[in-house]
């Protein structure tokens, strides 16, 4: 059974970088043809995707914060990471890690971590 | 402000049907499947319909998806308790390059 956990600091100062990372446990990272990607969620809010990789180093990134994220992948570690710049209150929020399955007619999140809550404040 | 549009809340009475909408565009609801997920208070959101119609093993055939053009729709029949929970659709946006969410619809059990 694949699980994923996400990890890092839980305060973090304006205008700083967010860093989380994502271990997957139970598969290797690399096997199948999957993309890892972050997802986050503010308080009393809904869903909000952050961006992917593929094992492959591949990224695709959410338009609306292109500019300051960075997903990258760890096959070493069988991790997968996020680093977002220049963050603000407004970056507050629970992070999740999920792993999604495509195939040619299907694409969905099926694997998600359980969600670590990062609080952008001085 | 969600490029999908869904209810921001439903409602209904233990074994009634209910239904929840979710409205995109044709570069994604158009022309990708749609997923939904289930987010119960305070847990992960876990996958509940996926490619439109489609029932994870383990999910209750209560929960039923269908697509129809830009729309899908979530049903859920014989409602519980237990139902009572955020539900989020997603689909790929091709213009985009990127996944989004409707805003969520928050179900309550009266």
């Amino acid at each position: 059974q694949v699980q994923l956990q996400e990890s890092g600091p839980g305060l973090v100062k304006p205008s700083q970088t967010l860093s989380l990372t994502c271990t997957v446990s139970g598969g290797s990272i690399s096997s199948g043809s999957y993309y890892w990607s972050w997802i986050r969620q503010p308080a009393g809010k809904g869903l909000e995707w952050i961006g992917r990789v593929s094992i492959t180093g591949s990224t695709n990134y959410n338009p609306s914060l292109k500019s300051r994220v960075n997903v990258s992948v760890d096959t070493s570690k069988n991790q997968f990471a996020l680093k977002l710049s220049s963050v603000t209150a407004a970056d507050t929020a629970v992070y999740y890690c999920a792993r999604e399955t495509s195939s040619s007619w299907y694409a969905v999140f099926g694997y998600w971590g359980q969600g670590t809550l990062v609080t952008v404040s001085s | 402000q969600s490029v999908v549009t869904q209810p921001p809340s439903a409602s209904g009475t233990p074994g009634q049907r209910v239904t929840i909408s979710c409205s995109g565009s044709t570069s994604n609801t158009g022309r990708n499947t749609v997923n939904w997920y289930q987010q119960l208070p305070r847990t992960a959101p876990k996958l509940l319909i996926y490619s439109n119609d489609q029932r994870p093993s383990g999910v209750p055939d209560r929960f039923s998806g269908s697509k129809s053009g830009t729309s899908a729709s979530l049903a859920i029949s014989g409602l519980q308790s237990e139902d009572e929970a955020d539900y989020y659709c997603a689909a790929w946006d091709d213009s985009l390059n990127a996944w989004v969410f409707g805003g969520g619809t928050k179900l309550t059990v009266l």
